[in-house]
């Protein structure tokens, strides 16, 4: 069974531009999570979707971060401008929806690094 | 809100010992918990989970013990070995909604020494 994948995997750019993560969850899971996990801290929700909706947003600055999921399927999360402190490694993970099931399944992460 | 905690930043062990890495949490709806570990350059991977209406549950060479009265999760590892070597993330959530989304620790980082 393949993954969660995202791309890229690393990203370096300049302070007041902008960037953009991708993420293939597994096969069949609805619930799609992006989390911000910053040097030596454990990763923090940034949003939720089921299938194609927003489940929480509540901790997405969304002055600067939009995320989408068009199809239920890919999601992508953008940052419009970056700050450095956006400086961090953004991980993806999907889960499947049923009774009984919790299990949250992680991709490798992407690292950004803003300069 | 959740905030859960580690009690120590790093531990440090001899190959062949136990090793135990202790979580504390304070939303007394927490009701599900998960022990992840994640090796440099990799996202958490699930190690083992525990519902609130049990105090123990074994995997593989792993134990997890919750005691909800103190609000406290421990993860034992036995018999450590140099792959276990990781950061250690307990991550709470309250089962019985739509928002599933988990509260992470701040992590332990497991060194084991050959």
């Amino acid at each position: 069974e393949a993954g969660v994948a995202q791309s890229p995997r690393y990203k370096i750019i300049e302070k007041r531009q902008s960037v953009a993560f991708w993420c293939n969850p597994i096969s069949g899971h609805a619930t799609l999570y992006w989390y911000q996990q910053i040097l030596g801290q454990g990763p923090k929700l940034l949003i939720q979707f089921q299938n194609n909706g927003v489940v929480d947003d509540s901790q997405l600055p969304k002055d600067r971060f939009s995320a989408e999921r068009l199809k239920g399927v890919d999601s992508t999360l953008k940052i419009q401008p970056a700050k450095l402190e956006d400086s961090a490694v953004y991980l993806c993970a999907s889960s499947f929806v049923g009774t009984g099931v919790h299990e949250q399944y992680f991709g490798p992460g992407t690292r950004l690094t803003v300069t | 809100g959740e905030s859960v905690g580690l009690h120590l930043p790093t531990l440090s062990v001899q190959e062949g010992d136990n090793s135990i890495i202790n979580c504390a949490y304070s939303n007394s709806a927490s009701d599900y918990f998960i022990w992840y570990k994640q090796e440099s350059g990799k996202g958490p991977q699930f190690i083992i989970d525990i519902r609130s209406n049990m105090d123990k549950r074994q995997g593989q060479r792993v134990t997890v013990l919750l005691n909800k009265t103190v609000k406290h999760l421990s993860l034992q590892i036995a018999a450590t070995q140099p792959g276990d070597s990781a950061v250690y993330f307990c991550a709470a959530t309250p089962m019985d909604t739509g928002r599933r989304a988990l509260t992470f620790g701040s992590g332990t980082r497991l060194q084991v020494q050959p």
